[in-house]
């Protein structure tokens, strides 16, 4: 299965600053995702990491609140901009392989303050 | 987009005894069926998967069936321990490798 690291792995923010999570994955990993789970909720979709491209967005997400690079194949970032306590979540970085199986890195938990 | 519901919310049975949970999707174009289990405070883990082109597919306690006319598709664990316990997920994956998620459901085996 492939191997996808997030870091970090927790932080807790204030309110107005930003926060990068990087996302490590190897070779086995073709298309690139960033999901958050809100507390007590379901994984929501935020974006497809498109490598060298702007991300796509689903809808509610924009990229100026989550801005999100590819510079390669194996290595994604994703911003949360301007934070307040609504942006409490974790997030995770995903990634599928050449069958379409989703694996997940192991998230990264914000607390804003 | 595709939409995803899950049902029931919360389940609760006596170990020993079978679970089901139920999903149905919208997206007729989705091919890719997921299950995830996921522990507290844990990371979503991929417990078997079925593709359209199979009814049903089995692994030791877990199965899962697909019925794409209807777009149902459920998960049943059989002789259910303790260990069960956790929140588990459907999905549904078509276009462009896009995995939508249902709503989960929290799953509790009584001793």
């Amino acid at each position: 299965s492939a191997v996808i690291s997030q870091k970090p792995s927790r932080d807790i923010c204030q309110r107005g600053t930003s926060l990068t999570i990087q996302c490590q994955v190897d070779s086995q990993v073709t298309m690139m995702f960033w999901y958050r789970q809100q507390p007590g909720q379901s994984l929501t979709l935020i974006a497809t990491a498109n490598q060298g491209s702007e991300a796509t967005y689903e809808s509610g997400f924009v990229i100026d609140k989550f801005p999100i690079s590819r510079p390669n194949l194996t290595f994604s970032t994703l911003t949360v901009s301007n934070m307040s306590p609504e942006d409490s979540s974790i997030y995770l970085c995903s990634g599928t392989d050449n069958t379409g199986e989703l694996f997940f890195g192991e998230g990264s938990r914000l607390t804003v303050l | 987009g595709e939409n995803v519901e899950q049902h029931p919310s919360t389940l609760s049975v006596q170990e020993g005894d079978s679970a089901v949970i139920k999903c149905t999707y919208s997206d007729s174009a989705s091919n890719y069926f997921p299950w995830y289990k996921q522990e507290l405070g844990k990371r979503p883990q991929l417990i078997i998967d079925i593709r359209s082109n199979v009814g049903e597919k089995k692994d030791q306690r877990i199965a899962v069936t697909l019925n794409k006319t209807a777009k149902h598709f459920s998960l049943h664990i059989t002789e259910t321990q303790p260990e069960d316990s956790a929140v588990y997920f459907c999905a549904a994956s078509g276009r462009y490798q896009k995995v939508t998620f249902g709503t989960g459901t929290k799953l509790q085996v009584i001793p």
